[in-house]
């Protein structure tokens, strides 16, 4: 099943914002959006945003959840030492009948 | 809130069968869905298997399905992925997932490793 885009990695410098993308079609991201999770090493992810961009309480306000037609962003703003992670898009596709994932994203905070 | 964990991962050889166990805890009323994710030794995060709690309507990912059976307990509040005709490429630590709060994946266990080798 083919997969949202995302870029592999990102860097950005400690304190500086960091907007990560999510590319997909009409099929999943342009139809419902995308969530955004965030994994460190060795734990499992944890759920930023919902497709809808709401934030789930205990969640930052230095994470923001966006669209523009088939793709979704992930801003980061004020980097801090404990954003590095892994980062991933999720959707639901209406014409697989399936969830799909990002590829991922590791962000680096120089 | 809602609390997973995952049981039933082991070394298994190809061609083999074995059944993951997800035991739910906390506000289950409120869930909308349960879901199995799977993540490859230093890959990136695969969706599996679903169940809507709502229409009861269950889904597979292309790479399992007619492999694969989700199936839950309602009794026992707890969901089970049936994984026959294993793999190498199955190796994976497998991960219960809920959607509780929204329609994406909010409640995550630690996750059970399944190891298809010979």
């Amino acid at each position: 099943q083919a997969g949202l885009t995302q870029p592999p990695s990102v860097s950005k410098a400690l304190r500086q914002t960091a907007t990560l993308t999510c590319t997909g079609n009409s099929n999943n991201v342009g139809n419902l959006g995308a969530a955004w999770l965030q994994q460190h090493p060795g734990h499992p992810p944890k759920i930023l945003s919902y497709r809808d961009g709401h934030r789930p309480s205990g969640i930052s306000e230095r994470f923001s959840a966006s669209k523009s037609g088939n793709t979704a962003s992930l801003t980061i703003t004020g980097l801090q030492p404990e954003d590095e992670a892994d980062y991933y898009c999720s959707a639901w596709d209406d014409s697989l009948s399936a969830r799909i994932f990002g590829g991922g994203t590791k962000l680096t905070v120089l | 809130e809602v609390q997973v964990l995952e049981s039933g991962g082991n070394l298994v050889h190809p061609g083999g069968s074995l059944r993951l166990s997800c035991a739910v805890s906390g506000f289950t009323s409120t869930i909308r869905a349960m879901n199995w994710v799977r993540q490859a030794p230093g890959e990136g995060l695969e969706w599996v298997s679903g169940i809507n709690f709502v229409n009861g309507k269950s889904n597979y990912a292309d790479s399992v399905k007619g492999r694969f059976t989700v199936s839950r307990d309602s009794s026992k509040n707890t969901l089970y992925l049936q994984m026959n005709n294993l793999r190498v490429e199955d190796t994976a630590l497998y991960y219960c997932v809920g959607e509780v709060a929204g329609w994406d994946f909010d409640s995550w266990g630690r996750g059970t490793l399944v190891i298809v080798s010979s």
